[in-house]
This record gives structure tokens, sequence and C-alpha cells, in this order.
């Protein structure tokens, strides 16, 4: 039983315009929620966070939106740059708890220049 | 050291073997986090410490692996009778003990098992 769900495996998005990450996590328990970012032989960066008592943060060309009645989260990157190609995850746990990170299975993103 | 380390950085072993697998946390963090990646696949959760103990080993695939953690510190997580399914990067993570801080990942141990 999958908790946190990227629906999709890849995005391709021309230099310079917005890219949208989706996310969607089925246990209401969770509040805090990550996305990290993997290149190839690396492992996972952390990026941004946000905690279920806010619905947006943001930082620099990143924003992290979270809709916490549709138990769904999204991050944009505007503008997108060739560098930002990589792989996307979205991860999510209880804030209140020593409770492990549950990651979803990533996106990849290509930016084209 | 300044991250999370692991090593090695690559394993490759004869199917049946068995290896150890060993991540140093970043200093001072109590939360230490097993996870790997098949290829093609996302991150799958394996084992959490918090300290030397271990709440939740509901990610280990079977009884063949089996992780430790001595002085709150470092981790090795071992593979007994390797099978060629258990190939995959091997990635450690610590956290501090604040309760929502990220975690920090290590480079991975790219596990190969001809």
């Amino acid at each position: 039983d999958q908790q946190v769900k990227q629906n999709s495996p890849s995005l391709s998005v021309q230099e310079g315009r917005i890219s949208i990450l989706n996310c969607d996590y089925t246990n209401s328990m969770f509040d805090y929620f990550l996305w990290y970012k993997k290149y190839p032989a690396e492992g996972p960066t952390f990026l941004i966070s946000i905690s279920s008592i806010k619905d947006k943060n943001e930082d620099g060309r990143f924003t992290v939106f979270l809709n916490k009645s549709a138990k769904h989260l999204s991050l944009h990157i505007v503008p997108s740059q060739p560098g930002d190609s990589a792989v996307y995850f979205c991860a999510a746990k209880r804030k209140t708890s020593y409770d492990k990170v549950i990651f979803g299975p990533g996106t990849s993103l290509s930016v084209i220049p | 050291g300044a991250g999370v380390s692991q090593s090695p950085s690559n394993k490759v072993t004869e199917k049946g073997k068995d290896v150890e697998l060993r991540c140093d946390p970043i200093s001072g963090h109590t939360a230490l986090y097993w996870y790997r990646q098949s290829l093609g696949q996302g991150l799958e959760f394996l084992i959490y410490f918090q300290g030397n103990s271990a709440p939740d080993k509901s990610g280990l695939p079977s009884d063949r692996f089996s992780a430790e953690r001595t002085g709150g510190s470092v981790s090795t997580l071992t593979i007994q009778r390797t099978q060629q399914e258990d190939s995959a990067v091997y990635l450690c993570a610590s956290s501090s003990n604040r309760l929502n801080t990220e975690a920090f990942f290590g480079q991975g141990t790219r596990l190969t098992v001809v």
C-alpha cells in the first residue's frame, strides 16, 4: 500500500518555463512533507519542506503548495533550468513522532535547453 | 565528518555470499535510516534507528537482512546469502533529534550480486 504517490514517472519542460511536480498521500496522520532531488550516482538532497499548518512555502525558485483536504502537494520550479534535471522525490512523515520518512516513487524531470 | 558517509561505494559479490554495508551518520544525529533503490524504482524503506534501538524494522525484505547500530553512531546493514534480487543502491540517511528536520543522505552503496 503506497502511502505517498507520484503518478507521473517523468516530466519534460522547456528551459525558462514552470515545472510542476505533483504528489498525493493517503495517510491523514502525515503532517510534515519534504521534497528531495536526486542526481544519478548521488544520494538524495533535501530541497524544501512544508508543515501542515501552512499551505505554501517558498525558497527562491522553488515553491511547495499543500492542499490538506485533497491530500495533495505540488512542487513548482520557476524558471526551470537545465541543472534542475533530476529525479524528485516527495516524502512525508508525522511531525510529532519519531516516525520514518516515507518516500514516493519519484518523478524524473528533464529540462530541455 | 561533515556529511553521511557510506562504505564501500561499490560492491560486487557472488550469489550466496554475505555482505556488510557501513554507514557513518552526521555526528550528533540520533535518527538513522536505511533505504534501498532498485533499478528504475523509488526509495524503499528498510529500517529506522532512534539511538541504538530500531523501532521500525518493517521494511526489511527477509530474515537474510539485519542491521545494527552501536554507540548511537555507526550502523551496519548485513545481507546474508545474497541473491540477485538484492542488487540495488543502498542508501543511509540521518537526522537530528529535532522532530521536524530533514534527513541527510549518504551517496549510497551500489551492490551488484552476480
